[in-house]
């Protein structure tokens, strides 16, 4: 098994729906982030979270809403969908504290279609 | 502000010859650097980071990259290519005084390698 696992892998939708993409992990990692992935422009980071109380918003968090349910769970919600949200979105962990250099570890993406 | 640029949408090489794709970086102290890497279908998956030392870093899969100051430049070589490398490379940067710990990430070049 995974140990960032992204459901659902795939989802199509239209315009004005509310969609939530989940993830979950068994790294045992405090630090959760997603991240959108667009041709072209890279990773852009939407919200991170260093604990269950502590939620953070990125660079494109227009949008978008979070929710650390647990510490192995944080989920990324799309209040009323819109096509130009269209894109590859990805869970990732990271370790807390001086021995975190910053690398990551990404769960397998979730793919949204947004017509 | 911290930024990281891939000048090639992608770089073409033969499989047995050497590669390059090349990384240049932005921040205002120290930086810690990344290469990612993505397979089809796949989450991104940490490859090599340069933190301190050794400016020639060694990673998976036969990769390598070398730290230049001077060039502010990250490139990732591998002395002879293979197929199963065909894939899209990220670079990422943070600074080491950034306690957020957030990575910038470059657009990704996407590494075709033609038996």
């Amino acid at each position: 098994d995974a140990d960032v696992t992204q459901t659902p892998r795939n989802r199509i939708t239209k315009t004005g729906k509310r969609i939530m993409l989940e993830c979950s992990q068994t790294k045992g990692h405090d630090r959760m982030y997603w991240y959108r992935q667009d041709p072209g422009l890279g990773l852009r980071l939407i919200y991170y979270s260093f604990d269950v109380k502590d939620i953070n918003k990125g660079e494109i968090s227009d949008g978008y809403s979070v929710s650390r349910q647990a510490q192995a769970k944080f989920s990324l919600s799309l209040e009323s969908a819109i096509p130009n949200q269209t894109a590859l979105y990805f869970c990732a962990t990271s370790e807390a504290g001086t021995v975190n250099t910053g690398e990551l570890f990404f769960g397998e993406g979730s793919r949204l279609t947004v017509l | 502000a911290q930024s990281v640029a891939q000048p090639e949408d992608q770089v073409n090489v033969a499989e047995g010859n050497p590669l390059t794709v090349k990384c240049t970086y932005s921040v205002s102290g120290n930086p810690y650097l990344f290469w990612y890497v993505q397979y089809p279908n796949r989450g991104l998956q940490f490859l090599l980071k340069y933190i301190t030392g050794d400016n020639l870093v060694k990673g998976s899969y036969g990769f390598e990259a070398e730290f230049n100051k001077s060039q502010t430049s990250f490139h990732l070589k591998k002395p002879s290519a293979l197929v199963s490398d065909s894939a899209l490379y990220f670079c990422a940067v943070r600074d080491m005084r950034n306690a957020g710990n957030m990575l910038t990430f470059g657009g990704g070049t996407r590494l075709m390698v033609k038996p």
